[in-house]
């Protein structure tokens, strides 16, 4: 299938912790991003990717810190989990043509429950 | 700043109703807009987009949505509401700046039998 995956789906952890959220795309897109969901379903873009570059850091703590080892990978990893990173986290990707950004198809969320 | 409102967190119809959910934007530069629907534990699914074409954007599942620049709104319509229908709805928007969605707070709908 043809899609944007992240894994895994739920992840329950400690405070304190550090995890990490995988995000793979197979749609051949060239932008890559990550998006929050928190608990009033309230969606607000963290990073985005184009060509493994760094486009937009929404003001997110530095506790986040995206990789994209290519094009087609996106991965987030957070260090010193807090209650408040509690949420669902979408990871989306989009092509680019002509210098324009198109809609962007987003993964099935993974699940952040930090105790 | 830019924004998108959508007017109603719920919104309740019966099956086979006209459904119409509401979606304003505050820019005068008109942006690419999108609605977006997502079901319960899933990811969010495109229904349609405008993209400065055509002002009358049809979609999946039926829907359809109107841009009217002089309202600055993007209303997202259904004929007649389908118990599938019951979901998450999100109106969002683009300007371009590196691809940046600005989301609005979304409206679930629901569908009486």
């Amino acid at each position: 299938d043809t899609a944007v995956s992240q894994t895994p789906k739920y992840l329950v952890t400690q405070m304190g912790n550090d995890k990490s959220i995988k995000c793979e795309q197979n749609l051949g897109h060239d932008t890559m991003y990550w998006y929050k969901q928190d608990s009033k379903k309230f969606l607000k873009i963290m990073f985005s990717y184009n060509n493994k570059e760094l486009i937009i850091n929404e003001t997110v703590p530095n506790r986040f810190s995206p990789k994209s080892p290519d094009k087609a990978h996106l991965n987030l990893h957070i260090n010193s989990l807090e209650l408040g990173d509690s949420a669902v986290y979408f990871c989306a990707s989009s092509p680019w043509t002509g210098g324009q950004y198109n809609e962007q198809f987003f993964g099935p969320g993974t699940r952040l429950t930090v105790l | 700043a830019q924004s998108v409102t959508q007017l109603g967190s719920h919104v309740s119809v019966s099956e086979g109703a006209l459904v119409l959910l509401r979606c304003n934007y505050s820019s005068s530069v008109p942006p690419y807009l999108f609605w977006y629907v997502q079901y319960p534990n899933q990811g969010l699914q495109l229904l349609l987009k405008y993209t400065s074409a055509a002002t009358l954007v049809k979609g999946i599942n039926g829907f359809e949505a109107e841009f009217k620049k002089s309202e600055t709104s993007f209303h997202l319509t259904k004929p007649s509401a389908h118990m599938s229908d019951a979901a998450e709805y999100f109106c969002a928007v683009t300007y371009n700046q590196g691809g940046k969605l600005i989301f609005g707070q979304g409206t679930e709908l629901s569908v009486k039998p």
